[in-house]
């Protein structure tokens, strides 16, 4: 089966500049996490979300990020006004139970 | 805040060596700790998951064990493989309801043919 694919895999952009970051989960799966992985760095939590629940935007790392999740299944990350510190990769993942999480391939972000 | 620490960054050894990755955890208070790889312009695939509950699974050639108390798990690897070359992550858990993993920053194992 399909697991959770991302688009575009590779974004590059100029500094200011809004960039959206897409998300198909696996099919059926209620969760759905953005996290980022800086270079050197261990990825670092964005956002989640569950189901109809309000999300969990507590790793957000300024207004710049923003997420949406629409129809309980795509979801959206949108960087406005880019910044260089902005350029990592991407991952999203998607699970049905608490516990097992999925992950895509991710979207790396060049910001130049 | 729960913080993870890897040890060692990097790992280099030769075909057919049995190996240990070593992850801590600064909060015992963890629900669960997955054990993941990476390889290079890849997403993660989760290797092996260990409830609070339990103290260690195994998958194939991999084992990862759990001690809560003295906040450490560890990823053993058997028999390694040039296959097995890839960045190696642990992420725990938090007790609370918050449901995102906190990561360490990877081990790097290669295995020389």
């Amino acid at each position: 089966g399909a697991g959770v694919s991302q688009s575009p895999s590779n974004k590059v952009t100029e500094k200011g500049k809004d960039v959206e970051l897409r998300c198909d989960p696996i099919s059926g799966h209620t969760a759905l996490y953005w996290y980022r992985q800086s270079l050197g760095q261990g990825l670092e939590f964005l956002i989640y979300f569950q189901g109809n629940s309000a999300p969990d935007k507590s790793g957000l790392p300024s207004d710049r990020f923003s997420a949406e999740r629409t129809g309980g299944s795509v979801s959206t990350l949108t960087i406005q006004r880019t910044q260089q510190e902005d350029s990592a990769v991407y991952l999203c993942a998607s699970s049905l139970s608490p516990w097992l999480k999925y992950f895509g391939p991710g979207t790396r972000l060049t910001v130049l | 805040k729960q913080e993870v620490t890897q040890i060692p960054a990097a790992l280099s050894v030769p075909e057919g060596e049995n190996l240990v990755l070593n992850c801590s955890f600064t909060d015992s208070a963890i629900y669960n700790l997955q054990w993941f790889r990476q390889d290079p312009g890849k997403g993660l695939t989760s290797l092996l998951l260990i409830q609070s509950s339990q103290r260690e699974q195994t998958s194939g050639r991999l084992n990862a064990s759990l001690d809560k108390s003295s906040g450490r798990s560890t990823l053993y690897i058997a028999a390694s493989q040039p296959g097995d070359s890839a960045t190696y992550l642990c992420a725990g858990r938090e007790v609370g309801g918050s449901e995102k993993l906190v990561f360490g920053k990877g081990t790097k194992l290669t295995v020389n043919p």
